[in-house]
């Protein structure tokens, strides 16, 4: 079975810049969750898929973020303008069914923002 | 509001002695508890769920509702235990996971 696999694994850009993260979860997934780690902070939420619909976006941190599930496959998580507190690590995860049973985490990808 | 601490950044043992990673957390209702674990260069990934009740590569933890508490233990730890150890709540059971700040886990020879 495939993981959870997101790309890039790093991108760099400048403040400013617009960067796209996608992540593709594990087939059959209908639950996509992202989440991200700055620097020296906890691992927070950021939202949460079911098929193509935002369940909870509670912890998108402002409008620059638009996260989009076309199709209720891959995810995109777009920053425009990016800034440079959005730096960190961006984490996609999926799972067949949301609550008890936990997550399969991505790799990752890390975002830096000069 | 719900809170997940894990009061160690650092926890540094010797292998073959017995390890506790702490995790507290603030909730009122019945919490699904979790502890997740990151080796070097791998991606985060489920170690044990409190509802399992199992025990994962010698880790146990006990869900400890009068003292908040989901300490993950192991009784001798081994070189290869060192990581970065999250425990995370799910409170609603929706899938929404509140993390805390992480423990680093070093095991020296």
């Amino acid at each position: 079975e495939a993981g959870v696999t997101q790309f890039p694994s790093h991108s760099v850009i400048e403040k400013g810049q617009t960067v796209t993260l996608r992540c593709d979860p594990i087939s059959g997934h209908d639950n996509l969750y992202w989440y991200r780690r700055v620097m020296g902070k906890e691992i927070k939420f950021l939202l949460h898929f079911v098929k193509e619909s935002k369940q909870d976006e509670s912890g998108m941190p402002n409008n620059r973020f638009l996260a989009e599930r076309t199709g209720g496959t891959y995810s995109t998580l777009k920053v425009q303008p990016a800034e440079l507190e959005d730096s960190g690590v961006y984490f996609c995860a999926s799972s067949q069914e949301a609550g008890t049973y936990g997550y399969t985490f991505g790799s990752g990808t890390r975002l830096t923002v000069v | 509001a719900q809170r997940v601490t894990q009061p160690e950044k650092l926890l540094s043992v010797f292998k073959g002695a017995p390890v506790e990673l702490k995790c507290n957390y603030s909730y009122s209702g019945s919490p699904e508890l979790f502890w997740y674990v990151q080796y070097s260069r791998q991606r985060l990934q489920l170690l044990l769920r409190h509802i399992s009740r199992e025990s994962i590569k010698g880790f146990t933890a006990d869900l400890n509702k009068g003292e908040t508490s989901f300490h993950l233990k192991k009784p001798f730890a081994q070189e290869e235990d060192s990581a970065m150890y999250y425990c995370a709540l799910d409170y609603n059971q929706g899938g929404k996971l509140i993390f805390g700040q992480g423990t680093e886990l070093s095991v020296k020879p």
